[in-house]
């Protein structure tokens, strides 16, 4: 199975900050990444696929970047309905794999 | 709009079997890839397998020999049986669907992009 970690497993942050998510695989992925938002007792959303393309509907302060096996998600002035875990995975190869999530929590 | 609603029993014994099932709405169930994934509570996203509309199955080997993943195209259904629950079955369970899209480079992505809402599953006698 292909290993996702991402870094780190939490993080403080005040509303407008650029905050940086990264999400690393135990081997080459290209770019067969996804990233979700979970809040508190709600479903995952799709935020990302493909690693950088935006879902339907996902706003452009989300942003997705890399390839191979580093990752980040970024965004770019955190808004209050930004806080909330944020899971990348992978889906180059099965089983699909997810990070341990990256808790955003407000400063 | 698709959405994606999870129904079944919100408790099952030990030893007996989960059974639940995913009606899909807002579109057709015969294309893309149909997935079960579950969280413990207060834990991370497990994938537990697909089925494609044709019936072809994918399974994680952490739960191959209990898994079943059935779809019912008539219905705009897919279902997850999970045989010899314990404890360690206890969590939410998630069907979502892998819609795919291509990218930049002509490269087809088969995602996850839609969810349901969930349900929790509590394996208790």
């Amino acid at each position: 199975d292909i290993q996702m970690t991402q870094s780190p497993s939490s993080l403080s942050a005040s509303v407008g900050d650029r905050v940086t998510i990264t999400c690393r695989a135990s081997q080459g992925i290209s770019n067969y990444l996804a990233w979700f938002q979970q809040k508190p007792g709600k479903a995952p959303k799709s935020l990302i696929y493909a690693a950088s393309s935006l879902q339907s509907g996902v706003p452009s302060k989300f942003s997705g970047s890399g390839s191979g096996t580093d990752f980040t998600l970024t965004i770019s002035s955190l808004q209050p309905e930004d806080f909330a875990t944020y899971y990348c995975q992978q889906y180059n190869s099965y089983p699909l794999t997810f990070g341990q999530g990256t808790k955003v929590e407000i400063k | 709009q698709v959405q994606l609603q999870e129904s079944g029993p919100g408790l099952v014994k030990p030893s007996e079997t989960l059974s639940l099932t995913c009606t899909v709405s807002g579109g057709s169930i015969s294309s893309y890839y149909w997935s079960w994934i579950r969280q413990p509570p207060g834990k991370g996203l497990e994938w537990i397998g697909y089925i494609y509309y044709s019936g072809s199955t994918n399974y994680n080997p952490s739960l191959k020999s209990r898994v079943t993943i059935s779809v019912d195209t008539s219905k705009n259904q897919f279902s997850l049986k999970l045989s010899s629950v314990t404890a360690a079955d206890t969590a939410v369970y998630y069907c979502a669907r892998q819609g795919g899209a291509y990218d930049s480079s002509g490269y087809y992505h088969p995602s996850i992009d839609y969810w349901g809402q969930g349900t929790l599953v509590t394996v208790s006698s």
